[in-house]
């Protein structure tokens, strides 16, 4: 079965950097995108971005853009997101999610499986 | 950005009631329209893609429909385990977004 396993939760200081991993099994890993998904402390969904798994292309969220940097290492079906400059407003639980992407276009579609959620938090 | 907004944010309703929750687009995504539910620290759990196809292993009584701008998401019999927070989530343009979330709660 299909399952996504993320790294444990993070206490970050003002001014750091993360590093969310997000472990695939149960499908071909480069045959599908990982998608990133924020949700602040009671707050909706927030899409930060995507990554083709097969060719490693990318798009992100634009007031992310030069913060986060989305990677793969296919040998291990592993997925990584790398926050900098870290906010106390990106306080927030971070998902990763498995995305279809339409094969014409490469554009990216919906989130099918999600990963379980990683906690982090940015306090002085 | 296309902006989502779902109606009403949040409402009460009773088991075996048939309740809809409302999704507008601020410009036409086509069909590209997925539907989530999520309950109380889990991830959300994908119900609907393409407007209106069931996602394999999601119960019958959800259902969903539109096209452009306007999208609806049907339970037609709320079961206990339905109570939850819904989101839409367009995905015909980058970036991809989501509505507000609409909170079922019990009567």
């Amino acid at each position: 079965q299909v399952q996504l396993v993320q790294s444990g939760d993070e206490v970050k200081k003002p001014g750091a950097s993360v590093k969310v991993s997000c472990k695939a099994s149960g499908y071909i890993f480069t045959s599908y995108g990982i998608s990133w998904v924020r949700q602040a402390p009671g707050q909706g969904l927030e899409w930060m971005g995507w990554i083709n798994a097969y060719n490693g292309n990318t798009n992100y969220a634009q007031e992310l853009q030069g913060r986060v940097t989305m990677t793969t290492d296919t040998s291990t079906s592993t997925a990584y997101m790398d926050l900098r400059s870290l906010r106390s407003d990106d306080t927030a639980l971070y998902y990763c999610a498995r995305v279809n992407y339409d094969i014409l276009t490469g554009y990216c579609k919906y989130p099918d499986y999600w990963g379980q959620g990683t906690l982090v938090t940015v306090s002085s | 950005a296309i902006r989502m907004t779902q109606s009403p944010s949040s409402f009460s309703a009773s088991t075996g009631d048939r309740v809809t929750i409302t999704c507008r687009a601020s410009q036409g995504v086509s069909s590209y329209l997925a539907w989530y539910q999520q309950k109380p620290g889990k991830a959300p759990k994908l119900l609907i893609y393409a407007a209106s196809t069931l996602q394999s292993g999601v119960p019958s009584r959800f259902s969903g429909s539109g096209s452009g701008t306007d999208f609806t998401l049907t339970i037609s019999c709320l079961q206990s385990e339905d109570f939850a927070t819904y989101y839409c989530q367009q995905y015909y343009s980058y970036p991809l977004t989501f509505g507000g979330g609409t909170k079922v709660e019990i009567k």
